[in-house]
């Protein structure tokens, strides 16, 4: 099996951009999707094959990719933006993994 | 509209069993893989299993192999896990979720999801 590894916390003040990393060996090679999750509620996908946005995301939600790394950037974060993230990939074994999460905490 | 309900969550005992059931409606479901993954309390998501289209093929998290089982009925738009021998560590929310793919790989992410159903395993 592999592992992704995400900070456990990024804290950010209203207005200011937000980034959430996600690391692992198999990044370079497999795709990687992010999930938002407020408390109570189940997870919606906000970021999909690294870089792309599912309809009714905002844009201000974007994804990158760099080697083993792949980075969730939240611009102009409001209130409504706090919540966890998960990055999560799947290989061709067909074994899925979630990072361990990211609480984004709005200051 | 697109949506999943999750069902057959309870208490049950260490090495008891559990069948859970997940209703699929508003998409053509054989074109679509299913997955279930659980949250067990205050912690992350965990992936537990994944389903072809067809049913042909399935995959399990390691923590569940030879434990859980998976399968669906395309023509009742449902999916299940048959779980056995739980233990205390399986107590966690269990969501199941749409893979907008037919087939289990690389592009495989979770795009629908239900609301989750909750699984104590405890004495």
């Amino acid at each position: 099996s592999y592992g992704l590894t995400q900070p456990p916390s990024v804290s950010v003040s209203p207005g200011q951009t937000a980034r959430i990393t996600c690391s692992g060996d198999v990044l370079p090679k497999q795709y990687a999707y992010w999930y938002q999750q407020k408390p109570g509620q189940a997870p919606v996908l906000v970021i999909y094959k690294d870089t792309e946005r599912p309809s009714g995301i905002p844009e201000r939600l974007s994804g990158s990719s760099s080697g083993s790394t792949v980075t969730l950037t939240i611009g102009a974060v409001k209130a409504e933006d706090e919540a966890d993230y998960y990055c999560q990939s799947t290989d061709n074994s067909g074994t899925s993994v979630f990072g361990g999460g990211t609480k984004l905490t709005v200051l | 509209e697109e949506q999943l309900l999750e069902s057959g969550g309870a208490l049950v005992q260490p090495g008891g069993s559990l069948r859970l059931s997940c209703a699929a409606s508003g998409f053509t479901f054989s074109d679509s893989a299913m997955t279930w993954v659980r949250q067990a309390p205050g912690k992350g998501l965990e992936w537990v299993s994944s389903i072809s289209g067809s049913g042909g093929k399935s995959y399990f998290a390691d923590s569940v192999k030879g434990r859980f089982i998976i399968s669906r009925d395309n023509s009742k738009n449902t999916m299940w896990l048959q779980m056995n021998s739980l233990k205390v560590e399986d107590t966690a929310v269990y969501y199941c979720a749409e893979v907008p793919t037919p087939i289990v790989g690389t592009s495989t992410y979770f795009q629908l999801w239900g609301q989750g159903t909750l699984v104590t395993v405890s004495s």
